[in-house]
């Protein structure tokens, strides 16, 4: 099966209300990354935790990753209609030498209501 | 947005059609990478490249072929289309300095009929 699995698959929120997805994955890693794509869209790059940090901001983001439970959460603060997507965690598996192969998860879709 | 674009954004095509999804950058990437990724479902890597004439194939198999002889395009082909290639192919590059992250086209969405 997939290195990663997330949950849920689908969450419903309204504006200004926190979102927090969470992610699963299998093997020893180097990095987890999340990654955001808008319906129909190519996926864009959101954060990178390294195997070495426990959490990460990046303005209304946070990233909190542990190694030991191989998992890792994805909180949206104050969300807005605009963050309404899918969500996907990527890992790089450790070993994965020059390839930087990623492997992704099942994916959130967040929808935020007006 | 990164400057990695893909042609065409859409394509319905008959089954035994040989078809060809365009993908180029202006990055100067050098790895380069085509993923697989059916409704609602994770992405699968399908194809990667390492740079100009290089080409490996990714963790799903695929009866697509891919080439690489310049940085820029990293072009995926399938000689005859069925119905089971019906799916959403996007394509991906990554910076030597910062090889970790990768930078998406907006996908090709294939309809074979």
């Amino acid at each position: 099966s997939q290195q990663g699995e997330e949950d849920p698959q689908a969450l419903s929120i309204q504006e200004g209300e926190n979102a927090t997805m969470n992610c699963s994955y299998k093997t020893s890693i180097n990095n987890l990354q999340w990654y955001r794509q808008n319906s129909g869209r190519g996926l864009v790059h959101l954060i990178l935790i390294r195997s070495n940090e426990r959490e990460k901001h990046s303005g209304r983001l946070r990233v909190t990753l542990d190694t030991s439970k191989k998992s890792s959460s994805l909180l949206i603060t104050a969300s807005r209609a605009a963050d309404t997507a899918s969500y996907f965690c990527a890992t790089a598996p450790r070993g994965g030498g020059a390839t930087n192969k990623l492997i992704f998860g099942t994916g959130t879709l967040l929808a935020v209501q007006p | 947005e990164a400057d990695i674009y893909q042609t065409p954004r859409y394509l319905v095509i008959g089954t035994g059609k040989k078809i060809t999804l365009e993908c180029s950058q202006t990055m100067g990437h050098d790895k380069m990478y085509w993923y697989q990724q059916d409704p609602g479902m994770e992405l699968h890597l399908i194809h990667y490249s390492y740079g100009v004439n290089s080409t490996e194939k990714g963790d799903l198999s695929s009866e697509s072929t891919v080439s690489r002889i310049r940085t820029e395009h990293f072009p995926l082909t399938l000689e005859s289309a069925r119905p089971s290639h019906t799916s959403q192919y996007l394509c991906a590059s990554s910076e030597p300095n910062r090889p970790e992250t990768q930078y998406f086209g907006p996908g090709t969405r294939l309809l074979v009929l």
